[in-house]
């Protein structure tokens, strides 16, 4: 099994600032994307792909990576991007995610 | 607008059974392969399962595999999970959501439906 580790597992940062998430594969992925979720909701896809951005999503979302390191950048935090962020790759016909970066705002 | 509805879920004692149900609409649901997701209260995410459009294939994660079962009725667009044996560790809160893509990623998600297994 392909195990994802994210970092860092929390950060708090303040509206505007640029924020780098990075989720590390235990071997290399063939699909990867990234996922939002806010307190009481469901997961949202942002990032397909590894760097394609999922429809709606606002382009302040990119995604970047292969093989076995990948980020999330935020270029411009806002407000509402609160949430956890989760990775998620695909090999074969076996899913995981990673454990999970809490983005807090100051 | 895609929408699902998961439905189902309970307290329930160890060792015993539960179904879980997940009514699609707004869109072709014969056409998609469909998974849950589930998530323990203050956890992250772990995928359970996927069936594939046609019935014909499913897969499971290691934790559930011999003890849920996924299946579909295409003719009611209703997406199922049996859950058997049921442990304390499968409390959770599961999603279903839409497989989409060759990469297999999960465009749209249900909000839930809580499984608690507690004696």
């Amino acid at each position: 099994e392909i195990v994802l580790t994210q970092s860092p597992a929390t950060l708090s940062l303040s509206p505007g600032e640029r924020v780098t998430l990075s989720c590390r594969a235990s071997q290399s992925v063939s699909y990867f994307a990234w996922y939002q979720q806010k307190p009481g909701q469901a997961p949202r896809l942002l990032i397909y792909d590894a760097s394609n951005r999922a429809t709606g999503i606002p382009a302040r979302f990119s995604g970047s990576g292969s093989g076995t390191d990948f980020t999330l950048t935020i270029s411009s935090l806002e407000p509402e991007d609160s949430a956890v962020y989760y990775c998620q790759q695909r090999t074969k016909w076996l899913w995981t995610f990673g454990q999970g970066t809490k983005v807090e705002i100051k | 607008q895609v929408q699902l509805v998961e439905s189902g879920g309970g307290v329930v004692q160890p060792g015993r059974s539960l179904r879980l149900s997940c009514a699609a609409s707004a869109f072709t649901f014969i056409g998609y392969s469909m998974h849950w997701v589930r998530q323990a209260p203050g956890k992250g995410l772990e995928w359970v399962a996927i069936i594939s459009y046609d019935e014909v294939t499913t897969y499971y994660a290691d934790s559930v595999k011999g003890r849920f079962t996924i299946s579909r009725d295409n003719s009611r667009n209703t997406l199922y999970l049996q859950m058997n044996s049921l442990r304390a560790e499968d409390t959770a809160l599961y999603y279903c959501a839409r497989d989409w893509s060759s990469g297999g990623y999960f465009d749209y998600w249900g909000q839930g439906t809580l499984v608690t297994v507690s004696s």
